[in-house]
């Protein structure tokens, strides 16, 4: 059974690039990995999910080396706006188990 | 497309007694699950429901308690409420299979207050 880890909290300052690292040693071969952000009093938005290799999309880029045992989350020139909690989950496809991680507070300075 | 409704937004009970919190999904899903979340907290999960049979159950007590209707609407209901029951429940929905597993909708949340 895949668990995921990743870091209580990370800092950074404004336009520059974030990467927070999620790890799922036992990881199954088709679980998929989504990342997922949580502003205060309101429910996660998905960001990214991807297989392998490396996805990106208008927000964010995900990176999953060969092995799938981590994955890295990469926000290009964050902002501000960007302050939240950051969570990994592995979705397991074959008994449709989700796996959260306990989530990654960014903090954004100026 | 309408996102997930979850009512109420807002409810305050009191100790011992019972709490039901409603979800309706997103049009053409059928997977909903459920999360508590206390303040400062990660998301505990609770339940999924897919099809209205219970895929999924995380570690809470049997006091919590879950069912989806045919239409995939869910309700999840809380009894002999305590003060530790105090928190965000959060509702999520999703198609439920294959690479969708993991891509999910949330709701706002129903806050819950026990005094």
């Amino acid at each position: 059974l895949a668990k995921t880890t990743q870091p209580i909290s990370m800092d950074s300052y404004e336009g520059q690039e974030v990467n927070i690292t999620c790890s799922h040693n036992n990881i199954a071969t088709n679980d998929y990995i989504t990342w997922y952000q949580q502003f205060p009093s309101q429910g996660p938005r998905f960001i990214i999910q991807g297989y392998k290799t490396k996805v990106t999309n208008e927000v964010a880029s995900l990176f999953i080396p060969a092995d799938r045992k981590s994955s890295t989350l990469s926000l290009p020139r964050v902002s501000l706006s960007d302050t939240a909690v950051y969570y990994c989950l592995v979705g397991a496809v074959s008994n449709y188990q989700l796996i959260w991680g306990a989530g990654t507070k960014l903090i954004i300075k100026p | 497309k309408a996102g997930v409704t979850q009512t109420p937004r807002y409810l305050i009970k009191t100790r011992g007694q019972q709490v039901t919190l409603s979800c309706s999904p997103i049009s053409g899903h059928r997977s909903v699950s459920w999360y508590q979340q206390t303040p400062g907290q990660g998301l505990q999960f609770l339940f999924e429901y897919f099809s209205e049979t219970q895929r999924n159950k995380g570690n809470f007590p049997g006091r919590f308690s879950g069912r989806q209707f045919s239409n995939s609407r869910s309700e999840m209901n809380v009894s002999t409420l305590e003060l530790g029951d105090s928190a965000l429940y959060l509702c999520a929905s999703g198609l439920g299979g294959g690479s969708s597993t993991g891509e999910l909708f949330f709701g706002e949340g129903s806050r819950l207050t026990v005094l």
